[in-house]
């Protein structure tokens, strides 16, 4: 298994410019989660879909939008980049509710100029 | 909602040493502390966690321990080694179960 994949690894984005983050597991997981890190920050997160079909804001969802693809597949778009949104960010996935590990794909590491 | 503070930012420590790392909880119905490590560069990894019905859990090194009335929960790690050196988050599970607030993080640094 590949657990958690997301392309692209790195992008630069110049202000006002659009993008979308993709994030695919083959875990068969239900749940997935789009977080963002700052340097020397934790994790805040963004969007999540608890199962497929639906998607809810989490603690910053302002600039981002959000589509759960099907099970599989879960991305994350940026309609018109801000510096402000140069971050690492990282997608998630558990296999069901409370107590669940979650996993982390690689991240992708964002500049918006 | 949840919000969940972490203590320190950063920790210093010889080799051998002991490191512990402590965090605080709001929301009193959370159910499930995660702890989870990051390697610069890398995707954090979960190490260990615990549940609200526990009040403590050992994985050789590592262990955690839980005070639900203090809302509070610390990760130990004994006997360290320069590989611990990475910055470690701890994390509290929603009421609903299925979201995760993390804390700030520790940067543990084990000096040879």
């Amino acid at each position: 298994n590949a657990g958690v994949t997301q392309t692209p690894k790195f992008q630069v984005l110049k202000t006002g410019q659009s993008m979308t983050l993709q994030c695919a597991q083959d875990m068969n997981h239900n749940s997935m989660y789009w977080y963002r890190q700052d340097p020397g920050m934790g994790l805040r997160l963004i969007y999540y879909s608890a199962s497929e079909g639906t998607t809810d804001k989490g603690e910053v969802p302002n600039g981002y939008n959000v589509s759960r693809l099907n099970k599989r597949e879960f991305s994350l778009r940026l309609e018109s980049a801000a510096p402000s949104q140069t971050s690492v960010y990282f997608c998630a996935s558990i296999s069901g509710g409370a107590g669940d590990t979650q996993y982390f794909g690689p991240g992708t590491r964002l500049t918006v100029l | 909602g949840e919000n969940v503070e972490q203590h320190p930012s950063t920790l210093s420590v010889q080799e051998g040493d002991s490191a512990v790392i402590k965090c605080t909880y709001s929301d009193s119905a959370s159910n499930y502390f995660p702890w989870y490590k990051q390697e610069l560069g890398k995707r954090p990894q979960l190490i260990i966690d615990i549940r609200s019905n526990v009040g403590e859990k050992k994985d050789q090194r590592i262990a955690v321990t839980l005070n639900k009335t203090a809302k509070h929960f610390s990760l130990h790690i004994t006997e360290t080694q320069p590989e611990d050196s990475a910055v470690y988050f701890c994390a509290a599970s929603s009421a609903a179960g299925n979201k995760l607030t993390f804390g700030g993080g520790t940067r543990v640094l084990v000096k040879p």
